[in-house]
């Protein structure tokens, strides 16, 4: 089965409104974790990214949470602006790994005006 | 631009056909990463040339195949199409031969279209 998934594949969020998409994975030896955003006819662009050792990490309005007990990874957007509409993907790499990230399906954010 | 190059950008083509799809990574860059992107299945990994030489494969076809020339571009070849093949593939590159030590700079991406 696959190793890193999301529980929405659909998010609505009001413009201005801070939005948390979720991902959870299952591999204990994935130490590293990335967020992609993926606009329409585009590739997925990196956003931010975390390591095991971290529980968190802050970007420009985007903050990384690590739950490392229950396998949890999740993306907070603050003050969402309608460039925010994309799918945003969650991606692991298992530790010593060289066999490229493992993505999840993917969560759609729409941005209500 | 995200400096990863992939021609082309789209490609209508029949069954049982071949095509090759074209990536130039980004400069610097000495790892490049296939990936298949479907409706149903996400982004799926293929393969990973580091250097020019293959490190690491994934849920590739034995349709498919792959290489990283000298200059560090790289072809994926697709062969015997099927209409299952349709779908986004995207090319990607990183410094390093381990995904989790540098972050993936993904391609735009080239749409195939098999009819």
């Amino acid at each position: 089965g696959e190793s890193v998934g999301l529980h929405l594949p659909t998010l609505s969020v009001q413009e201005g409104d801070n939005s948390i998409i979720n991902c959870a994975y299952s591999n204990s030896a994935s130490d590293y974790f990335i967020w992609y955003k993926q606009e329409s006819g585009k590739g997925p662009q990196f956003i931010i990214d975390i390591r095991s050792n971290m529980d968190k990490r802050q970007g420009q309005r985007v903050t990384v949470l690590l739950n490392k007990t229950v396998k949890h990874l999740s993306l907070q957007i603050a003050a969402t602006q309608p460039g925010d509409s994309a799918v945003y993907f969650c991606a692991e790499n298992i530790r010593g790994g060289a066999d490229g990230l493992t993505f999840g399906k993917g969560t759609h954010l729409i941005i209500q005006p | 631009d995200s400096g990863v190059t992939q021609t082309p950008k789209h490609l209508i083509t029949a069954t049982g056909q071949r095509v090759t799809l074209r990536c130039s990574p980004r400069s610097g860059d000495l790892s490049v990463y296939w990936y298949q992107q479907s409706l149903d299945q996400g982004l799926q990994f293929l393969i990973q040339y580091y250097n020019g030489e293959e490190r690491a494969k994934g849920n590739i076809l034995e349709r498919f195949s792959a290489q990283q020339f000298p200059d560090l571009h790289s072809e994926l070849n697709l062969s015997s199409l099927e209409l299952g093949d349709s779908a986004l593939y995207f090319c990607a590159s990183s410094v390093s031969i381990a995904a989790g030590a540098n972050v993936l700079t993904f391609g735009a991406g080239s749409r195939l279209t098999v009819l």
